[in-house]
């Protein structure tokens, strides 16, 4: 079964650091030669869909909304199925369930695997 | 940047059909996705490429997109399709991924 799975949400106060995790299981980031770009969505309780950020199959582009940009990090380790967000300067707005998703190819593929998130809580 | 457009809210009988828009700038030009996201739960692909759809959806899901309006059709709509849907689409201008606000899908 192809699943995706988040770890490393918890509590943190503002203007702290965390890095969340996302591990590939039932299926590689290397499918024949093709590596799935992958991408963090967030959602705040009660909100909509927040696109984060995202990097491409093989690392070597990444791309984050304007709100992270400069704050985030994404990065991937094809080796271990892995991709990272390392977030820093923490905000009480960032305050939200994280999503991993794999697209289908690229950056303009759907998004057709999706993790069960991890929540991030940023307070005093 | 771009801005998609989604109605707020959709309701509709069982068994009827249901209509969901997106709007945005000539997004007639652009490869549109849709998702749902049932209460508690992970988003789902629904409908990709405007009105191509993943394996194991229904096929009472199809899309359509032209002009300034791509739309996600639901027909036979039953209960358990009472959920949020969010149009999506790649902003390649921007290189951003944008999502539309949702639309919760109410069956009455």
């Amino acid at each position: 079964e192809v699943e995706l799975l988040e770890s490393g949400g918890k509590l943190v106060q503002p203007g702290g650091s965390l890095r969340l995790a996302c591990a590939a299981s039932g299926f590689t980031f290397n499918n024949f030669g093709m590596n799935y770009a992958m991408t963090w969505v967030r959602q705040t309780p009660g909100k909509g869909l927040e696109w984060v950020a995202e990097i491409t199959g093989d690392g070597g582009s990444t791309f984050y909304a304007d709100l992270v940009k400069g704050r985030f990090i994404i990065s991937r380790d094809n080796s271990k199925d892995t991709i990272y967000l390392q977030m820093s300067s923490l905000r009480v707005e960032d305050t939200a369930r994280y999503y991993c998703a794999k697209t289908a190819l690229g950056v303009t593929y759907p998004m057709d695997v999706w993790g069960q998130g991890t929540m991030v809580t940023v307070s005093s | 940047s771009y801005i998609l457009t989604q109605p707020p809210s959709v309701s509709v009988a069982p068994g009827q059909t249901a209509r969901i828009t997106c709007g945005g700038n000539t997004i007639g030009s652009k490869s549109v996705h849709w998702y749902q996201q049932r209460p508690g739960q992970a988003p789902v692909l629904v409908v990709y490429d405007d009105s191509d759809r993943p394996s194991g959806i229904p096929e009472r899901f199809s899309g359509s997109n032209s002009g300034n309006t791509a739309t996600l059709t639901i027909s036979r709509v039953e209960a358990a399709d009472e959920a949020d849907y969010y149009c999506q689409v790649w902003d390649s201008s921007s290189d951003h991924l944008i999502f539309g606000g949702g639309s919760k899908l109410t069956v009455l």
